[in-house]
């Protein structure tokens, strides 16, 4: 089985950096998402990792430990619009090709 | 390009009725996946199409749910009766490859079961 654990909730003020963390336990791992997700919307798709390292896309970066199995989301210079629940999702490559969700952070931006 | 649509949006049912959720991915993504947040939990997969074949659908609560993708194009999940823990949140998502990259997800249909 799969086991995804991030933190339930973060507060930040505006103008600050929060990092995000996920740690996940699966077979087979194919890489793994972040989603952003606003109350009442879909989920988008912020990042992809497969490869360990860090990726970086505007003011939000995620990185990836395989050997740890620790994955991170970093967002810099926060804005109130970033205040939603934040997705980390693993892609197993055991059976069919399934991401499993974490139970989400949700991230408050306060001014 | 239209995104994935789901309908209907929220859907209030009482206990033994049935309902019957539609997404229409996006085309040409043969890829289609439903799954299920309750209140406070987890967005846990149900099931799997690539195009009109379940791939995988360990993921499906009980002989309740029955979905279909019938021509490879819309999907629909049925639930019939429906009890009151399947209230939550159905969010339909499609890609157009099943290894590798992103999934695009419908805003969700709500049902509550009263």
């Amino acid at each position: 089985g799969q086991n995804i654990d991030q933190p339930t909730e973060m507060t930040a003020t505006e103008g600050a950096i929060v990092q995000i963390n996920c740690t996940y336990q699966t077979s087979g791992f194919n890489g793994l998402f972040w989603y952003q997700q606003h109350a009442g919307e879909a989920p988008t798709f912020l990042s992809y990792n497969v490869l360990d390292g860090l990726e970086e896309k505007g003011r939000f970066s995620s990185f990836l430990s395989r050997s740890k199995g620790y994955s991170y989301l970093l967002l810099k210079e926060l804005q109130m619009k970033d205040s939603a629940s934040y997705l980390c999702a693993v892609f197993s490559s055991g059976g069919s090709y399934i991401p499993t969700f974490g139970r989400g952070t949700s991230l408050i931006v306060h001014p | 390009e239209a995104g994935v649509t789901q309908f209907p949006s929220h859907s209030v049912i009482e206990k033994g009725q049935t309902v019957t959720l539609r997404c229409d991915p996006i085309s040409g993504h043969d890829n289609l996946y439903w799954y299920r947040r309750v209140m406070g939990k987890e967005i846990k997969f149900l099931l799997h199409f690539v195009k009109e074949s379940k791939q995988d659908e360990s993921g499906m609560p009980n002989n309740r749910f029955l979905a279909e993708r019938t021509g490879g194009t819309y999907s629909t999940l049925k639930v019939q009766p429906a009890e009151l823990e399947d209230s939550g949140v159905y969010f339909c998502a499609s890609s157009a490859t099943s290894s590798t990259g992103e999934l695009f997800f419908g805003e969700g249909s709500r049902l509550t079961v009263l």
